[in-house]
């Protein structure tokens, strides 16, 4: 069985940092692009990044450019998402989810999600 | 960037009716488009990809149909556990979601 658990949430203040992990378990992690998804409090889903099996592609939406990096271990099975200069408008709930061996995909499998709260 | 426009955002149904939501994008993402179901507190699901593809698992009262920049994801028969709101997704250039379709119960 596909899991993929999110930790690393939490409240941080406006200008701070924080790094999720999501850890995958039940299937070839490595074979996989990864990816992550937020949902503001009330809001719609919105894609924020991607990234290759082997982490040499990665991709992120316009908002989150030169603050977020993503990346992954495949020995541990493992995605991140480092979080800098947050803003207000980055509390959401953050999904990691499971793409296809394509490119830009759909998700097949989702994280429970991990709430992460910007705020003063 | 690819705009995902879904209506209506809003649905009032009853058991047993056949309802449609309508996605459509501002410019062609040819057959890469996906469709979830999500409920409140919870991750969304995956129903239907590459526009008309049901995926494994899902029950065949949900399908969808279109191309280029109209799609349509048909519930045949409403049934209780299927009052969720509906996300479109394009993956044709990076990944744009719709902004949800409520169905809730009439």
């Amino acid at each position: 069985e596909v899991q993929l658990v999110e930790s690393g949430g939490g409240l941080v203040q406006p200008g701070g940092s924080l790094r999720l992990s999501c850890a995958a378990s039940g299937f070839s992690f490595s074979t996989y692009w990864m990816f992550w998804v937020r949902q503001a409090p009330g809001k719609g889903l919105e894609w924020v990044a991607r990234i290759r099996q082997d982490g040499s592609e990665v991709f992120y939406v316009d908002s989150v450019k030169g603050r977020f990096t993503i990346s992954r271990d495949n020995a541990k099975n493992s995605m991140y998402l480092q979080m800098h200069s947050l803003r207000a408008e980055d509390t959401a709930v953050y999904f990691c989810a499971r793409g296809t061996t394509s490119g830009a995909s759909y998700c097949d499998s989702w994280g429970q999600g991990i709430l992460v709260t910007v705020s003063s | 960037d690819i705009q995902m426009t879904q209506s209506p955002s809003t649905l009032s149904a009853s058991v047993g009716d056949r309802i449609s939501i309508t996605c459509r994008a501002s410019q062609s993402v040819s057959k890469w488009l996906a469709w979830y179901q999500q409920k409140p507190g919870k991750a969304p699901k995956l129903l239907i990809h590459t526009a008309s593809i049901l995926q494994s698992g899902v029950t065949s009262r949900f399908s969808g149909s279109g191309s280029g920049t109209e799609f349509t994801l048909t519930i045949s028969s409403l049934q209780p556990d299927d009052f969720a709101t509906y996300y479109c997704q394009q993956f044709h250039t990076d990944s744009t979601f719709g902004q949800g379709t409520k169905v809730e119960i009439k």
